[in-house]
């Protein structure tokens, strides 16, 4: 079955600093990897995804994240946080075939962002 | 904004009563999805439809239950409602199987 982790429950980070969130995954076949973003009272905002090619994937609101199939992780990632980034971030797997698509969700990491 | 509406934004009724969500897709998604969001279970798949015809079911209750209709538009249907089941309900569409794009949410608290 197709799964995912996020270690972390709370990530803390100064604005300026580079952040990280950690997800790992356990897929059977080729992962299918999304992150996503919920602010308070929000629905989830796509991010990025990752299918196939290169390994670092570039995404919205300077965010990227990088996909390593030994460590089978894919974290998120930015050069320079901001306030305004401070939300629940969520990573997700497709699990797929035989016509059906939905997406397994990590638990969520919560990312806050001091000034 | 991501172009999938959902209607209402809060909903708040009793035990034992019957509610209906509706959500409509992006334009041109035939895929629309739904998941319950909850403190203790977190993001759980409920149930997929794709141009009318369910293709994937997940933890959804037998007390659930959803359609899609001809010009697209889902609705969730739960009957019986019981404490628990006090949630934000997603809906989100997608093209085939590319990624799904997320509603704002119904927010349903059951007293």
């Amino acid at each position: 079955a197709q799964s995912v982790a996020q270690p972390e429950d709370q990530v803390n980070v100064a604005e300026g600093n580079p952040l990280t969130v950690k997800c790992t995954y356990s897929v059977s076949g080729n992962p299918y990897l999304f992150w996503y973003v919920q602010y308070p009272n929000r629905g989830l905002q796509f991010l990025l995804k990752y299918i196939t090619g290169d390994n670092l994937v570039k995404g919205s609101y300077g965010f990227e994240a990088e996909f390593n199939k030994s460590q089978t992780s894919f974290h998120l990632k930015k050069p320079s946080a901001l306030v305004s980034d401070s939300a629940l971030y969520f990573c997700a797997v497709r699990d797929y075939g035989g016509g059906y698509n939905k997406l397994i969700f990590g638990a969520g990491t919560r990312l806050a962002v001091h000034p | 904004d991501s172009g999938v509406t959902q209607t209402p934004k809060h909903l708040i009724t009793a035990t034992g009563q019957r509610v209906t969500l509706r959500c409509s897709p992006r334009s041109g998604d035939l895929s629309v999805y739904w998941y319950q969001q909850s403190l203790d279970q977190g993001l759980q798949f409920l149930i997929q439809y794709y141009n009318g015809e369910e293709r994937a079911k997940g933890n959804i209750l037998e007390r659930f239950s959803a359609q899609q209709f001809p010009d697209l538009h889902s609705e969730l249907n739960l009957s019986s409602l019981e404490l628990g089941d006090s949630a934000l309900y997603f809906c989100a569409s997608s093209v085939l199987n590319n990624e799904q794009f997320f509603g704002p949410g119904t927010r349903l608290t059951v007293l």
